[in-house]
């Protein structure tokens, strides 16, 4: 069983407040990654790291950004939560070496919804 | 820009039924495909992981298979069981991982 943590789990917040998602792994993975996903559709990467001080935007135009100050922790951070931005954001990571052969271990994701 | 499609996007099946997944992916240019499986209130869990020079990977009742001339993975489950519903996604690995949208399995008991 991989151990990568979120929190909270579920997050019910009105619109205009800063929110920052947590996301840990004790495994000593060098790659991290967040997804968003819609109910019913597919995840869509947003952000991702290839190691300390790394951070690259992903596929999915996103209004969060995100920080990698140490290996284990990959924060993910709205300024200004909008409804739009209700959805789950999955947060997973992969270990160092080729991702061809490696597959990638999640977190049990955060529920977010912006009133 | 690669697209993955899932198909069916739901299925119901009785306990004990041998079922089928789809997957088609548009750019055959991957360095493997994964099966993952989702259940509600938790993370993906990887299945199978099938590198592009493998044409199938099983573990235990659940056996993928790719062919990636064509883009198509299919994810066969033997002898059904109820706590095999859950929603099935395929991702395939070019130069980052890309999901369908998955398959919603119920298996009534």
């Amino acid at each position: 069983e991989a151990d990568i943590y979120q929190t909270p789990r579920y997050l019910v917040i009105g619109t205009g407040k800063k929110i920052t998602l947590e996301c840990s792994q004790t495994m000593g993975h060098d790659k991290m990654y967040w997804y968003q996903q819609d109910p019913g559709m597919e995840l869509h990467l947003i952000h991702y790291s290839y190691g300390v001080n790394s951070t690259e935007k992903g596929d999915l135009s996103s209004e969060s950004t995100v920080s990698r100050i140490r290996t284990e922790h990959f924060p993910l951070t709205l300024e200004s939560a909008r409804p739009s931005h209700t959805s789950q954001y999955l947060c997973a990571s992969s270990p160092t070496g080729t991702t061809r052969e490696k597959t990638q271990y999640f977190g049990p994701g955060t529920r977010l919804l912006v009133l | 820009k690669q697209e993955v499609t899932q198909i069916p996007a739901a299925l119901s099946v009785p306990e004990g039924e041998n079922l089928v997944l789809n997957c088609s992916f548009t750019d055959s240019a991957i360095y493997n495909l994964q099966w993952f499986r989702q259940d509600p209130g938790k993370g993906l869990t990887s299945l199978l992981l099938i590198q592009s020079s493998q044409r199938e990977q099983t573990s235990g009742r659940l056996n993928a298979s790719l062919d990636k001339s064509s883009g198509r993975s299919t994810l066969y489950i033997a002898a059904s069981q109820p706590g095999d519903s859950a929603t099935y996604l395929c991702a395939v690995y070019g130069n980052k991982l890309v999901f369908g949208a998955g398959t919603i399995l119920r298996v009534k008991s």
